[in-house]
């Protein structure tokens, strides 16, 4: 089955900076690719996702690129605000018919200090 | 207005009790899901149902059984409640195969 791994766990930036978080998968067939992020004791909440024949896409402070030949895809956040701070988990599918069984990482705990 | 709703927020019970969990959404879709975060916050896929068909079955006890009676409903049910069933619980929906939705998630803790 799939796998994904996401990197870092924990991430510390400064007001203003950019955040990148990185996932690699196995499934050389997923073809959906969205991020997710967690505010403490709250729900999971999209916030951008990409295809697979797409290799990049943005979205205001957030981008999120695609490289389906290294399997790995990867979240930006340019001029991070406070309010960024959260968990963000990347998750991968293969996309057909009437399921999406999303794979999601491990996680990384985004801190925006001021 | 709420899209995916989830009751109970809370649910705290004692080992060997069993309980269920419902979830609901006001979406439209036509398939829902239930996942499990444990303490780590790791996320994992437990069912998935379309139009009521059970079409994604993880390994998961046989102590949980899910049901869907109807596209908008799916229910989770747990027999002989043990400690390592204490996580969130979430149910999700989506137009299948694409995006899927979270409900607000549903804390279990098993003493």
């Amino acid at each position: 089955g799939e796998n994904v791994e996401q990197h870092p766990s924990t991430l510390s930036v400064q007001e203003g900076d950019s955040a990148v978080i990185k996932c690699t998968y196995s499934d050389s067939a997923s073809n959906y690719f969205p991020w997710y992020k967690q505010e403490l004791g709250k729900r999971p909440q999209l916030i951008i996702d990409i295809r697979s024949n797409v290799g990049e896409k943005k979205d205001q402070r957030i981008a999120v690129t695609l490289n389906k030949t290294a399997k790995h895809f990867s979240l930006h956040i340019t001029e991070t605000q406070p309010e960024d701070s959260a968990v963000y988990f990347c998750a991968a599918s293969r996309n057909s018919g009437t399921a999406s069984k999303l794979t999601f990482g491990t996680g990384t705990r985004l801190q925006v200090t001021l | 207005d709420t899209a995916v709703s989830q009751t109970p927020k809370y649910l705290v019970t004692q080992m060997g009790n069993d309980k269920s969990i419902k979830c609901e959404q006001n979406l439209g879709h036509d398939t829902m899901y239930w996942y499990k975060q444990d303490s780590k916050k790791f996320l994992k896929i437990m069912f998935s149902y379309n139009n009521k068909e059970l079409i994604i079955n993880e390994t998961v006890p046989n102590r949980f059984s899910p049901k869907s009676p109807d596209k908008a409903h799916l229910n989770l049910h747990i027999n002989s409640l043990e400690l390592g069933d204490s996580a969130v619980y979430f149910c999700a929906s989506s137009q299948a195969p694409d995006t899927q939705y979270f409900g607000p998630g549903t804390r279990l803790t098993v003493l």
